[in-house]
C-alpha cells in the first residue's frame, strides 16, 4: 500500500471548516484514499473514501487532486465531538483488506 | 448496519495469566478479521489477520505462541494473551470488513499487574 504524510496536529475553531491534507504521492491506480478517525480511547471511525472523484457523504467532504497525489478531507462545521487524531489510508478496495495505519493528525477543535 | 462488538472494554489481570478478548460482527458475516494494538500516545499497529476455519497470520515481530486467535465461525473471534505480563497492557482492537470499508470494535484496554 502507499505510504501517506500527514501534519501532525491542527486546530479548529468550533463552527468553522476544517481541512486534514494528506499526501500520497506514490499511490497507485488502483488504490482508494480511506479516511477514518479515532476518538480518544474509542476504536476508528470510518468517514469516507474514494478513488478519483470527490466525495460527499453526512460527516465530510473528500476532495483529491486530479493527479491523485493528494487530497483533503474536510468537515464543514467543526463541532467539540470532532476533536480526533483523523488517519489517511490508501489501499486497493475489498472487504479482506487490511489497513495500516499511519501517525495520522490530531485535530483539536476549541471554543 | 455493521456493527462489530468487542469485549471485555477493560480487563485486569495479574501477571502470568492469560485473558480471552472477543470480538463479534452482529449483524453481518465476516470471514475475515484484524487485531490490532495500540500503545499510549501510539497509531494502530496490526497484530494478525483472522481467518475462519484456518490459521491466523501474523505480522513480523508478533508472537503466535502468546497471542492465540481463534476464528471459529463466521461471526467471531477471539483473541487469548496468554501468560500477560506487564509490557501486554495495551489497547487492542478489532476489525472486520465489508462493502469496502473496516468496521471497529470498540477496542478492549488490558492492564496486568
Amino acid at each position: 500500500d502507499a505510504k501517506t504524510t500527514q501534519p501532525p496536529s491542527m486546530d479548529c475553531a468550533e463552527g468553522r471548516a476544517a481541512n486534514l491534507p494528506c499526501n500520497h504521492s506514490t499511490i497507485s491506480g488502483n488504490e482508494y484514499v480511506y479516511w477514518y478517525r479515532q476518538i480518544h480511547s474509542q476504536g476508528p471511525q470510518y468517514i469516507i473514501h474514494g478513488l478519483k472523484n470527490n466525495e460527499t457523504n453526512e460527516m465530510a467532504s473528500l476532495i483529491i487532486t486530479e493527479d491523485r497525489k493528494s487530497s483533503t478531507l474536510i468537515l464543514p462545521h467543526a463541532t467539540l465531538r470532532d476533536t480526533a487524531v483523523y488517519y489517511c489510508i490508501v489501499r486497493v478496495a475489498g472487504t479482506a483488506s487490511k489497513l495500516t495505519f499511519g501517525t495520522g493528525t490530531r485535530l483539536q477543535v476549541t471554543l | 448496519g455493521a456493527v462489530v462488538s468487542q469485549h471485555p472494554s477493560r480487563v485486569i489481570c495479574k501477571s502470568g495469566t492469560s485473558v480471552k478478548i472477543e470480538c463479534r460482527s452482529l449483524d453481518f458475516q465476516a470471514t475475515t478479521m484484524f487485531w490490532y494494538r495500540q500503545f499510549p500516545k501510539q497509531s494502530l499497529m496490526l497484530m494478525a489477520t483472522s481467518n475462519e476455519g484456518s490459521k491466523a497470520t501474523y505480522e513480523q515481530g508478533v508472537e503466535k505462541d502468546k497471542f492465540l486467535i481463534n476464528h471459529a465461525s463466521l461471526t467471531l473471534s477471539t483473541l487469548t494473551v496468554t501468560s500477560a505480563h506487564p509490557e501486554d497492557s495495551s489497547f487492542y482492537i478489532c476489525s472486520a470488513g465489508r462493502q469496502g470499508r473496516n468496521t471497529f470494535g470498540s477496542g478492549t484496554r488490558l492492564t496486568v499487574v
